[in-house]
C-alpha cells in the first residue's frame, strides 16, 4: 500500500523567500512521485513528476523537487517566492503497476505575505 | 491545449436522489478516473475506467456509484441516492497510454446534498 505524508497544513512565507514544502512517501515498489497545484477555483495542475530518470526534478513556475529515497521524501521548493504563488499543493504518489492511480497527501496551503 | 472539462461547476441535489456528473477528457486519452475531495479531507481515488470497462476501485466505490462511458466522448459519475456524506468536490481525470500515465485533472464538480 502507499501513502503520502505533506508536514504542515499551512505555510506562510514571504515575497522573495524560499519556499519549502515537505512530503514523504511510503511505497512498497519504486514510486513515481508528483506535485499538483490547485488555485482558488479551479482544478488540479501538474507542477512536476518524479519517475526515476532523475533524482531533481524542475517544474513549472520556477519550483523544483528533489527525490531522496533514503529519506523517502519528495520535497518541493522555489527560491524567491512570488505573490502568484498562493495555492494549496499536493504530493501524489503511484507506481507503474494497474491503472496508476494517484494516492495524494492532505495538501499545504502557501500563503504568500507582502 | 488540450483539457478535460467537467459538467455543472456545481449542482444541488435533495438526499436521495440521484446525480449524473459529466466528463469530456482529452481526446486521445486511454484511462479515465474519477477522484473525490471533501471538504478539508485529502483528494482520494473512486475509480479508474480502461477499454470500457472499471480496471480498479477504491472502498468508496460502492454499488451506490456507476460510471459510464456512453459515446466517444463522454465519462460520466452517477451516484444512486445520494447521502449527505456525498458531498464533495469531484474530479475527474484522464491520461494517455504511456509507461508514466500522467494524469490531467478537470476542475470538479462540487456536489452539495441537502
Amino acid at each position: 500500500a502507499q501513502s503520502v505524508t505533506q508536514l504542515g497544513s499551512h505555510v506562510s512565507v514571504s515575497e522573495g523567500a524560499l519556499v519549502l514544502l515537505r512530503c514523504n512517501y511510503s511505497s512498497s515498489v519504486p514510486p513515481y512521485l508528483f506535485w499538483y497545484v490547485q488555485y482558488p477555483n479551479q482544478g488540479l495542475q501538474l507542477l512536476l513528476k518524479y519517475t526515476s530518470a532523475a533524482t531533481l526534478v524542475k517544474g513549472i513556475n520556477g519550483f523544483e523537487a528533489e527525490f531522496k529515497k533514503s529519506e523517502t521524501s519528495f520535497h518541493l521548493t522555489k527560491p524567491s517566492a512570488h505573490m502568484s504563488d498562493a495555492a494549496e499543493y499536493f504530493c501524489a504518489v503511484s507506481t507503474s503497476q494497474g491503472a496508476q492511480k494517484l494516492v495524494f497527501g492532505q495538501g499545504t496551503r502557501l500563503t504568500i505575505n507582502p | 491545449e488540450p483539457e478535460v472539462t467537467q459538467t455543472p461547476s456545481h449542482q444541488v441535489t435533495q438526499m436521495g436522489q440521484e446525480v449524473i456528473l459529466r466528463c469530456v477528457p482529452i481526446s486521445n486519452h486511454l484511462y479515465f478516473y474519477w477522484y473525490r475531495q471533501i471538504l478539508g479531507q485529502k483528494v482520494e481515488f473512486l475509480v479508474s475506467f480502461y477499454n470500457n470497462e472499471i480496471s480498479e476501485k477504491s472502498e468508496i466505490f460502492d454499488d451506490q456509484f456507476s460510471v459510464e462511458r456512453p459515446d466517444g466522448s463522454n465519462f460520466t459519475l452517477k451516484i444512486r441516492s445520494t447521502k449527505l456524506e456525498d458531498s464533495a468536490m469531484y474530479f475527474c481525470a484522464s491520461s494517455g497510454d504511456g509507461q508514466i500515465r500522467e494524469a490531467f485533472f478537470g476542475q470538479g464538480t462540487r456536489l452539495t446534498v441537502v
